[in-house]
């Protein structure tokens, strides 16, 4: 079964400290996507990558996060300094868009859990 | 600002009973519309989806009805069973912006044996 793997699964960590959390998608996948969970706003898409091309980051507050895809296997989001109010799940999700724009195999990863003290 | 909304965050609903989990949204231009289950620990798991052309998608005991006029869905779940216990999402997309998913809020489910 093809997955979405992300590590770590879980962070804890200080504020002030630097956390990278990774994503490996699904081989053959185009699209990458990376969202928060909050209890407040459910699902925030924080910012995405077309052929590791990012496609549009303005979720993600600029100052501080920062999200890459350094090869077609390994996308990376990036919180420099960390703050408590970071403390969220961070999913990764990833999925085949077609020519015609359409979208398959939309598919989550577990997530990591962050926890900035 | 939020384009999707799920305005309960929680349900609970008896066992064999109808379970209808409720979705606002407000930009009309929204063409795809999903469904999606979450367990703890895990990540969102498809469910079900609807084309903003039709009105009623169903898939075994999962229904996605789009009321377009109303710019509301809803999922109902028949008959509910306890595995069915999760956090439920909807979400929605438009089709020039190749997968951009805006979700709700989430709802969490609880289905009581």
């Amino acid at each position: 079964d093809a997955r979405v793997t992300q590590t770590p699964r879980h962070k804890v960590t200080e504020m002030g400290q630097e956390v990278t959390m990774r994503c490996q998608p699904i081989l053959g996948h185009n699209t990458v996507f990376w969202y928060r969970q909050t209890m407040m706003q459910g699902l925030e898409l924080l910012a995405y990558f077309r052929n590791r091309a990012p496609l549009d980051d303005s979720g993600m507050p600029k100052d501080r996060f920062s999200a890459e895809m350094p090869d077609a296997t390994l996308a990376t989001l990036k919180i420099q300094p960390s703050e408590p109010r970071d403390s969220a799940v961070y999913f990764c999700a990833s999925g085949l868009v077609h020519m015609s724009g359409g979208l398959s195999g939309y598919t989550f990863g577990s997530g990591t859990r962050l926890t900035v003290v | 600002d939020q384009q999707v909304k799920q305005n309960s965050p929680s349900l609970s609903v008896q066992e064999g009973r109808i379970s209808i989990l409720n979705c606002d949204y407000t930009n009309s231009m929204f063409d795809y519309f999903l469904w999606y289950k979450k367990y703890p620990a895990e990540g969102p798991t498809f469910l079900i989806s609807i084309s903003s052309i039709k009105d009623k998608n169903e898939d075994g005991r999962f229904t996605v009805f789009l009321n377009k006029s109303a710019k509301h869905l809803s999922l109902h779940i028949v008959p509910s069973q306890p595995g069915d216990s999760a956090v439920y999402f909807c979400a929605a997309s438009l089709y020039n912006q190749g997968g951009k998913l805006i979700f709700g809020q989430g709802t969490e489910l609880s289905v009581k044996p």
